[in-house]
């Protein structure tokens, strides 16, 4: 039951594109469309972003993107925004019938 | 929309017992999975134990397993942790989330804000 790998963190100018990525196994990232990403701000509960690895949430603006191929997920966040800076979690729903999470990256907006 | 609430929260001793609480408001707390995901100081997010609605079926992380269980009381809108036999690394913020369906497979997508259990001497 090994987390997802996510790179520690991230970089971008406010209007720049940053892509995250998650890579898992054929038991969790590659075995199901279950790919959601969480967005967490300092001492804040995590908030869902997308699910069904493209499907934004309700009320997340359209300047969130994911994707899947293989056995990696991936978020894009396009026209970067300060508010944007905060960590980022991956999950995927496992064969082993429960979600698995990514390690979070921590995006910096400069 | 289903807003969650947790309690229970507090310093243990290693080796100690606790018992967390995700009371629910809101409509159709009974149709959806629930489950705890922790965060222990400076760290990510980890899936700690969850339930579908009718509690037909449960999962529970390696690390927690033979040591926490899960339940729901569907009368009461709450949703439990029961700890036992306490260790260091189970010192964390435990949050209930709702998935958004009745099964395990559902995303997150309401949590609570959170308690902090710390296991300390």
């Amino acid at each position: 039951q090994s987390a997802l790998t996510q790179s520690a963190s991230v970089s971008g100018s406010p209007g720049q594109s940053i892509t995250i990525s998650c890579t898992g196994t054929s038991t969790d990232v590659g075995a199901y469309d279950h790919v959601s990403w969480y967005q967490q701000h300092p001492a804040k509960a995590p908030k869902l972003l997308i699910s069904g690895v493209s499907t934004l949430a309700s009320g997340i603006s359209d300047r969130f993107s994911g994707s899947k191929s293989g056995n990696t997920a991936s978020l894009t966040i396009s026209g970067l925004q300060t508010e944007d800076e905060a960590h980022y979690y991956c999950c995927a729903y496992a064969t082993s019938g429960r979600q698995v999470f990514g390690g979070g990256t921590k995006l910096t907006v400069l | 929309e289903v807003q969650l609430v947790e309690s229970g929260g507090g310093l243990v001793q290693p080796g100690g017992s606790l018992r967390l609480s995700c009371a629910a408001s809101g409509s159709g707390f009974s149709f959806y999975a629930m489950s705890w995901v922790r965060q222990a100081p400076g760290k990510g997010l980890e899936a700690v134990s969850g339930m579908t609605n009718r509690g037909q079926n449960t999962y529970y992380a390696d690390s927690v397993k033979g040591r926490f269980t899960i339940s729901r009381d569907t009368s009461m809108n709450t949703l439990y942790l029961e700890m036992s036999s306490l260790r260091a690394e189970d010192t964390a913020v435990y949050f209930c989330a709702k998935h958004r369906g009745f099964l395990l497979l559902f995303p997150f997508d309401v949590w609570g804000h959170g308690t902090m259990v710390t296991v300390a001497s």
